[in-house]
């Protein structure tokens, strides 16, 4: 799998849009962009995948980059609950692909 | 959606002993997933579980530390064996869906060895 790049942590303002980025310059063709977050003390959750189009679901927005060498997440109304890791990570999109994490990055919303 | 659960919720154990943990999932999934997340740091695969054949191993971990067990489509155990303070983590299973685009954790066992 190709290895991601985020921040270490960011901070956002309560209803402010949270912009995450990533770098993931040696994806694959074949390699899909995922985003998960761990807010404290659960397992990761699901947030978003993409291959190259921008994607947007009930939580978030995901845009990836035309040369598809980084991404940003985007969560458009950021909420105290959304404090969480937010981790990036590029697999192949096949069931045989198993997710190796980075280190992520730790969203705060702060009131 | 895959529903994962996983037994026990956390444990305090003792240096030199061993912990089975448990993870059930609500689906028949061909592959299980077990990692281990040291505090304060990222998720890490410890190996990867197939029914009816053993477990595949990532760098680093060894089938006589973690003896993992599949016995059929819904459940697997991860042994942590010889336990000593470093394997104080949570160790977690993950599924993937059956559309195959996002993996399903468990809630984690929160270990912690004395």
């Amino acid at each position: 799998d190709a290895k991601t790049t985020q921040p270490p942590s960011m901070d956002c303002a309560e209803g402010r849009a949270a912009n995450l980025p990533c770098n993931h310059s040696t994806i694959s063709g074949n390699e899909y962009v995922y985003w998960y977050r761990q807010i404290h003390s659960q397992g990761p959750q699901y947030i978003i995948h993409g291959l190259k189009n921008n994607e947007t679901n009930e939580m978030a927005s995901l845009i990836i980059t035309e040369d598809r060498k980084s991404s940003t997440l985007i969560l458009p109304h950021a909420t105290l609950r959304d404090t969480a890791v937010y981790y990036c990570i590029v697999s192949p999109n096949t069931n045989a692909g198993k997710s190796t994490f980075g280190d992520g990055t730790t969203l705060t919303v702060k009131p | 959606s895959a529903v994962i659960s996983q037994k026990p919720s956390r444990d305090i154990c003792q240096r030199g002993t061993s912990l089975t943990i448990q993870c059930q999932v609500d689906s028949q999934v061909t592959m299980m997933f077990w990692y281990r997340q040291q505090p304060g740091q990222s998720l890490t695969l410890i190996a990867t579980a197939n029914q009816g054949s053993e477990a595949t191993y990532e760098s680093g971990f060894v089938i006589d530390k973690f003896p993992i067990s599949r016995p059929n489509l819904t459940f697997s155990t991860l042994t942590v064996s010889n336990m000593s303070p470093e394997d104080s983590s949570i160790y977690l299973c993950s599924v993937f869906g059956s559309a195959r685009n996002e993996q399903f954790f468990g809630p984690g066992t929160r270990l912690t060895v004395l």
